[in-house]
Order: C-alpha cells, then structure tokens, then sequence
C-alpha cells in the first residue's frame, strides 16, 4: 500500500519561515504534489515535483529527493491567510493520487 | 460556471434514503474523480473516471454507486448509507496527458451527513 507522512500541525509567526515535510513509500512515483484547503473549502494546487530539486513560486518553495523519498514545502513571509491544510499528495501512475492526511498550520500575529 | 461544481453542497440524509450528488467540470478536462475526505483522515480516492469510462473502484461499498455520462458530468448515486458514511465528498477533474495527468481541479464538496 501507499505510506504518506507528514505533521498534523504547525504554528508559526506572521512573517516567519514554515517548513512542511513529507515522506512516502509508495508502489510507485510519478510526481508529487502539494495542495492547500482551507477551512470548508476545495484543495487547491499549489506545486509539482517529478525531479529532485527546488522548485520555487513566489513565496511557495518545494523539494523532492526522490532517492529518499522525501520533500518539504516552504513557506516564506507568511500571511494570515496562509492558515490552512497543507496536503501533499504522491501520482504513483498516470493519474491516481494518494494523499497524506494533511498538516494544519496555524499562523499567529 | 467555471472550474468544477459540485451540487448539493450540504446533504442530510437517512439511512434508507436515495441521493444523488452531481459534478460538472468547466475545464475540458478528460478525467474525473470521486474523492471521501473524513475528518484528520488523508482524502480516499473513490472512483476514477478517464474517457468516461471507469477505471479505479478502491474497494468502495455498493451503496455508492457512480455514473459518468459524458466527460463533464459525474453523479455519486446514494442508497441506504451509513452514519459512518458521513463526509466531504470530494469531486476534481485533470487532463491526462501521455506523459501522465496535469493537477487535479477539486470542487467545493458536499458536505454529508447520515443520520
């Protein structure tokens, strides 16, 4: 089966740095994906990493070592409206994702 | 409309009602998806669409039954459910590619409720 990991909450500081890991051991790996959901709302993408590296856009950053089966999302400058779910989610074929159970964070002023 | 809708967004049912929820995607997608997302749980794919036609059922009971009459529509069919059967029911749409699918387009969801 597929093994998702990653915290179920955080708390950080308006203008400060948040760094979300997630581990997976999954069947298979076609790129990972980093969705955010607030509260009563519909998951929304946020990035994709097929390749180990950095990908940045804007204030959002995200890894991937696929060797270690490891990534992180950062988040820098936060905001208030960045409190929400953070849910990172492994394609292990063409299309069908699996989901970790998400990390709360909560940013305080 | 655009992006993906999802109707009803709030359900109250009994236990040996029938309901159906509906989706629509606005976004020329070729591929939809049935997702249950219970509280402090990871989202559970349910059911994968691709051409209109089925090819992912993850085990899910009977009492859940899906249709896909064309690529923007998909219907949740529901019958006699379970307390435990109530969630965010979860609907998104991608565009599978031969290189693999692009993000997935979630709906807003609808929120269940057995009684």
């Amino acid at each position: 089966g597929q093994n998702i990991d990653q915290p179920t909450e955080m708390t950080a500081t308006e203008g400060a740095i948040v760094q979300i890991n997630c581990t997976y051991q999954t069947s298979g790996f076609n790129g990972l994906f980093w969705y955010q959901q607030h509260a009563g709302e519909a998951p929304t993408f946020l990035s994709y990493n097929v390749l180990d590296g950095l990908e940045e856009k804007g204030r959002f950053s995200s890894f991937l070592s696929r060797s270690k089966g490891y990534s992180y999302l950062l988040l820098k400058e936060l905001q208030m409206k960045d409190s929400a779910s953070y849910l990172c989610a492994v394609r292990d074929g063409d299309y069908k994702l699996s989901f970790g159970a998400g990390t709360t964070v909560t940013v305080r002023a | 409309e655009t992006g993906v809708t999802q109707t009803p967004r709030h359900l109250v049912m009994g236990m040996t009602n029938k309901k159906s929820l509906k989706c629509e995607q606005h976004l020329g997608h070729n591929a939809m998806y049935w997702y249950k997302q219970s509280a402090k749980k990871p989202l559970e794919l349910m059911f994968v669409y691709n051409f209109k036609e089925q090819t992912e059922n993850n085990s899910v009971p009977s009492r859940f039954s899906p249709e896909c009459p064309n690529s923007s529509h998909l219907f949740l069919h529901l019958h006699t459910l379970q307390p435990e059967d109530s969630a965010l029911y979860l609907c998104a749409s991608s565009q599978v590619l031969a290189s693999g699918s692009d993000e997935q387009f979630f709906g807003p969801g609808t929120r269940l409720t057995v009684l």
